[in-house]
């Protein structure tokens, strides 16, 4: 299997501008989680979806934040507008269940916003 | 709620020395206990586990055993490599699937 897979790797952009950060999870993973990494915050689980369905978005910074999960094999973070302190790296990770199962990571997407 | 201690970093030791990486929980119930490496520029991924108490769980000469009595979970290592440089977390699974990671452990080893 290919693993979780994320786009862009990197992306600068500049203050105000929407920022989408894409993931598609490994097949037949049933949820899905998107994690922010900063030097200062650590690693923070923002929401994650189960079957699709977001079962638990309070880690969301703001409401310039969101997420989608349209179908199974594809999922989407927004930040609208974007800010200096939205810089951090961004992973998708996927699990088949999560009691006491494995969550397996993607690379990261590393945004720098100016 | 639930809670990871791990021990502070950074860790810089020399090349085939011990390593040891203290990690404590709080959690109810009987949570799946976790080491997870992640190396410079990439995502997390899965070190060892261990689901069940008394358990231990190994990896590329990497150990941790499930002390339920003591809450713990401490790695080691008996002689570390310049490659495992890397940063360490220690996370939980607990019941209802809900998972915490520790706030991660750098580990840099000299030739």
């Amino acid at each position: 299997d290919a693993g979780v897979i994320q786009s862009p790797r990197h992306e600068v952009t500049e203050m105000g501008q929407e920022v989408t950060l894409r993931c598609k999870p490994i097949s037949g993973h049933d949820y899905l989680f998107w994690y922010r990494q900063t030097m200062m915050r650590g690693l923070e689980l923002l929401i994650y979806f189960n079957n699709n369905v977001p079962i638990d978005d309070s880690g969301m910074p703001e409401d310039r934040f969101s997420a989608k999960m349209p179908n199974a094999s594809f999922s989407t973070l927004k930040i609208q507008p974007s800010e200096p302190r939205d810089s951090a790296v961004y992973f998708c990770a996927s699990s088949l269940r999560v009691a006491g199962n494995t969550i397996y990571f993607g690379e990261g997407s590393w945004l720098t916003v100016v | 709620g639930n809670s990871v201690t791990q021990m502070e970093g950074p860790v810089t030791l020399s090349e085939e020395a011990f390593l040891t990486i203290n990690c404590t929980y709080t959690a109810t119930g009987y949570p799946s206990l976790f080491w997870y490496v992640q190396y410079p520029g990439e995502g997390l991924q899965l070190l060892l586990k261990a689901t069940k108490a008394d358990d231990k769980g190994s990896n590329k000469g990497f150990e941790a055993t499930y002390r339920k009595e003591t809450t713990s979970f401490h790695l080691e290592k008996g002689s570390v490599q310049v490659s495992d440089s890397a940063v360490y977390f220690c996370a939980l699974s607990d019941e209802e699937g809900k998972s915490t990671f520790g706030d991660g452990t750098t580990l840099t080893v000299k030739p």
